[in-house]
């Protein structure tokens, strides 16, 4: 069965704190992995996905495909952080692109 | 660019009655996808049109929701008659084809009573 699987459903750190918030997934045949941010009263938005292997605002992930992760982090958190973040699973052009549950992250001055 | 824009943005209705949403994608995005989110949830795909041919409705629970892509680019989607548990937010997205990054428009919050 396709699922992604966010275990945290909020994850709470201080400014400038490292974080790391998880996703690991299942999905058939060569999926493609992305990260997408809701920031307070926006709509939902890519914040990255792994096929452009770029940093945004900071943020990088890293597709491990033995442990099935797709973890996303950040060296120094900023306040500006907060925000849900969803991880999401697609076929090759993003076709059928399944969302996890989403993780609140909380950065506290 | 205004992006995707739907509306209406807030919904209430009683049990039994019928709602309608709108979605105007990008322009040139040729697929449109309407996502069904309840509290506390990702978002769930109910439909994904290319142009106007519905080619993923595989969720869309047919006796109570139907939607149309006319002309291959506004779209609307209908649930007759609405149940309590069909209060959600309703998402609409658009993508070119095989980018794989989908846009977002900013929903429509159903409360059904």
């Amino acid at each position: 069965a396709q699922r992604v699987t966010q275990p945290e459903k909020l994850l709470s750190v201080f400014k400038g704190a490292p974080v790391e918030l998880k996703c690991n997934y299942s999905y058939s045949g060569s999926p493609e992995l992305f990260w997408y941010v809701q920031y307070s009263r926006q709509r939902l938005q890519l914040l990255l996905r792994h096929i452009s292997r770029e940093s945004i605002k900071g943020f990088t992930a890293d597709l491990n495909k033995g442990e099935t992760s797709f973890h996303l982090k950040k060296p120094f958190a900023q306040e500006e952080d907060s925000a849900m973040y969803y991880c999401a699973v697609g076929g090759i052009g993003g076709f059928k692109t399944i969302f996890g549950a989403g993780t609140r992250l909380f950065v506290k001055a | 660019e205004a992006g995707v824009v739907q509306s209406p943005r807030y919904k209430i209705i009683e049990k039994k009655q019928p709602v309608a949403f709108w979605c105007n994608p990008i322009s040139g995005h040729n697929t449109l996808y309407w996502y069904l989110q309840n509290l506390g949830q990702g978002p769930e795909l109910l439909i994904r049109y290319e142009n106007e041919e519905a080619v993923d409705d595989s969720q869309l629970p047919k006796d109570r929701f139907s939607a149309e892509r006319l002309k291959g680019v506004d779209s609307t989607l209908k649930i007759q008659p609405a149940e309590l548990g069909d209060s959600a937010v309703y998402l609409c997205a658009s993508s070119l084809d095989r980018s794989g990054e989908l846009f977002f428009g900013e929903g429509s919050r159903l409360t059904v009573l």
